[in-house]
């Protein structure tokens, strides 16, 4: 089975209006990145973290590696905040990430 | 500044034809990879290397190989395009310290007819 379980798999939030996405791991992870994937289809690096929480701007990230999840919250959405989210975990000390399948966030006026 | 350059950024191959996909980093890593994503999904890692002249393969090798001939240089190499390794193909680096994010080129969008 998947190693990172991602959800929701989309989500549509309004504007100025917050919400959390979550990955459960199925093994123990040593790091989780976040990424949004923009409509050029970039991928930007958001959070990296090895343990704990991470905060910037509208968006805070916990990784909980005891428990095997991490959490991105966002709040007081915004339309430029729409894309996809990606959560990729670390697995071992050569830094191979698996990938989670994505949340895709849609933000309305 | 840190950098993940992929080359070509896109590109039309024909089935059975050779491709060969190019990636430079100056960021002074030991590791890299090479990821493919297809449409509405998420990253899956088809070849990485810790050092120069080494490869090994990842979650999903086949019909793919890798080839490091430098610390700067990954490249990854469809001997035999196939329809379905149609994709967004992106590379990666990351140092041997791992307490930094891995950084990731722009991808390149491959499309085999």
């Amino acid at each position: 089975g998947d190693q990172v379980e991602q959800s929701p798999s989309a989500l549509s939030l309004h504007e100025g209006t917050g919400s959390a996405l979550r990955c459960n791991f199925t093994t123990t992870m040593r790091a989780v990145q976040w990424f949004q994937q923009n409509s050029r289809g970039s991928l930007i690096n958001l959070f990296y973290l090895a343990s704990g929480t991470k905060e910037n701007g509208r968006l805070k990230s916990t990784f909980n590696s005891k428990e095997s999840y991490s959490t991105l919250h966002i709040r007081d959405a915004q339309l430029e905040d729409s894309g996809t989210y990606f959560c990729a975990a670390e697995r071992g000390s050569n830094a191979k990430l698996t990938f989670g399948k994505g949340t895709k966030l849609s933000v309305k006026s | 500044e840190a950098a993940v350059t992929q080359s070509p950024r896109s590109k039309v191959a024909v089935t059975g034809g050779k491709v060969t996909l190019s990636c430079h980093q100056t960021n002074n890593h030991d590791y890299m990879y090479w990821y493919r994503q297809d449409t509405g999904h998420g990253l899956r890692l088809i070849h990485y290397s810790y050092v120069a002249d080494s490869t090994e393969k990842g979650d999903i090798p086949d019909g793919y190989k890798a080839s490091r001939p430098s610390q700067e240089n990954f490249s990854l190499i469809l001997e035999l395009a196939s329809l379905s390794q149609t994709a967004v193909y992106f590379c990666a680096s990351s140092p041997h310290n791992n307490n930094q994010a891995p950084l990731f080129g722009e991808g390149t969008r491959l499309s085999v007819l």
